[in-house]
Order: C-alpha cells, then sequence, then structure tokens
C-alpha cells in the first residue's frame, strides 16, 4: 500500500464548518475516498472522488482534491453532534484499500 | 441492499479454542476482504478474495484460515490465538473493475474478538 497520512485531532463547535486534510502519495490512485467510523461501528462511506476531478459536492459534504499536490480534503459544513466520528482517507492500489491514521473529531455544543 | 452482515458480534475466546467468524452479503461483489483493526488505529488488510478464490495475504500468521465457500459467504477461522490477536475484525466486499466500477468497498459492523 501507499503512505495516507492525515492529521489526528480536529475540535469543532456545532454549526461551524469541519476541514478534515490528508495527503498522499501514490500518484497513480483512481479513486479517493472518505469513511466515517463511530464509536463501536464497522466503516461507512462517506464518499469517493475520482481523481480527475478537484471537486465533488454531497450535500454537507465537499471534497476538494488537488492532484499536483497530492492533497484530499473534507469539509463538513453546518457540523452537528452527530458527525463526532473517526474519519478516515483511503487511496486504492489494485485491491488494497490503504487508510490514513484516522482524524478524531469532536463537536462540542 | 448494501448491507454487508458479520457474526458474532462479539466473540470472547481462549488460547487453545476454535472458533469462527462469518460474513455475507448479496450486493453481487466478487471481491471480499478481511481487515484487523486495533482501538485507535486504521483497519489493516489481512486477506483478499476475488472470484472465490484467495489473491491477497498479507502475510497473516497460519493460526487465521480464511474460507470462501461461495460469492456471498467469507468466513475466518481461528484457532490457538494470542492475547495480541484481540481486535476488530472487520469483513468487506467490492465489485471488480467494469461498467460503473467506483472501487469502494462496503464495510461490515465489525467482530470484535477478545482472547484470554
Amino acid at each position: 500500500g501507499e503512505d495516507v497520512e492525515q492529521s489526528l485531532f480536529l475540535s469543532v463547535r456545532e454549526g461551524d464548518s469541519s476541514v478534515i486534510n490528508c495527503t498522499y502519495t501514490d500518484s497513480s490512485s483512481t479513486y479517493l475516498y472518505w469513511y466515517k467510523q463511530e464509536p463501536g461501528a464497522g466503516l461507512q462511506l462517506l464518499t469517493y472522488i475520482f481523481s480527475n476531478m478537484d471537486m465533488k459536492q454531497d450535500q454537507r459534504l465537499t471534497v476538494l482534491l488537488n492532484k499536483k499536490d497530492k492533497h484530499l480534503s473534507l469539509r463538513i459544513a453546518d457540523t452537528q453532534t452527530g458527525d463526532s466520528a473517526i474519519y478516515f482517507c483511503a487511496d486504492k492500489d489494485d485491491y488494497k484499500l490503504s487508510f490514513g491514521a484516522g482524524t478524531t473529531v469532536t463537536v462540542r455544543a | 441492499d448494501t448491507e454487508v452482515t458479520q457474526t458474532p458480534k462479539h466473540l470472547v475466546m481462549g488460547m487453545t479454542n476454535k472458533k469462527s467468524l462469518k460474513c455475507e452479503q448479496h450486493m453481487g461483489h466478487r471481491a471480499m476482504y478481511w481487515y484487523k483493526q486495533k482501538a485507535k488505529k486504521p483497519p489493516e488488510l489481512m486477506f483478499v478474495y476475488s472470484y472465490e478464490k484467495l489473491s491477497i495475504n498479507e502475510s497473516v500468521p497460519s493460526r487465521f484460515s480464511p474460507e470462501c465457500p461461495n460469492s456471498s459467504l467469507l468466513n475466518l477461522h481461528l484457532h490457538a490465538l494470542q492475547p495480541e490477536d484481540s481486535a476488530l475484525y472487520l469483513c468487506a466486499s467490492s465489485q471488480l473493475a467494469g461498467t460503473g466500477y467506483t472501487g469502494e468497498l462496503f464495510f461490515g459492523e465489525g467482530s470484535r474478538l477478545t482472547v484470554l
């Protein structure tokens, strides 16, 4: 697998926007993904972006991809308490999905 | 149906026991995966099956034995495990390349294993 790095913690006030950042090294990645994991649960696919896209918006989620800098970000608008979770970015190399370390997002009232 | 179902949700076993984890999907996916996840860490790939054949083994110890009886089922047989094998074991499935392929993996809720 390839290296995927992301910041470990983010604290955000309810109603504000959250931005989670990720960098990856595999320039051949076709798709990049964001997964959410709530405590004690499995991984839920939030969204993905095709590598020839710069941006993808899906309701409160906006994914930005800077392929030149190999930088991926996930913006969550109007963050709610239910958004508290660990967020993993991931890229795919053939069959292997390589995850970043995960960003723990804590939403405070 | 976009679910991957894993059983049991929780399992406690001794180091001499033999047990199995089970995974089922009915999305018609022909790739299935086992991942191991320790607390506060990302999932680590263990095995990949494509078209019911083992295609990737990430140097997993032989005390873990995967089996894919058919395209919907994936098992992980456990024998003589160690306490450090305690973890959340996640099953996932995905399409293989073809029309509409986007490569995402669909994960189950996991089986939390404790080895005493």
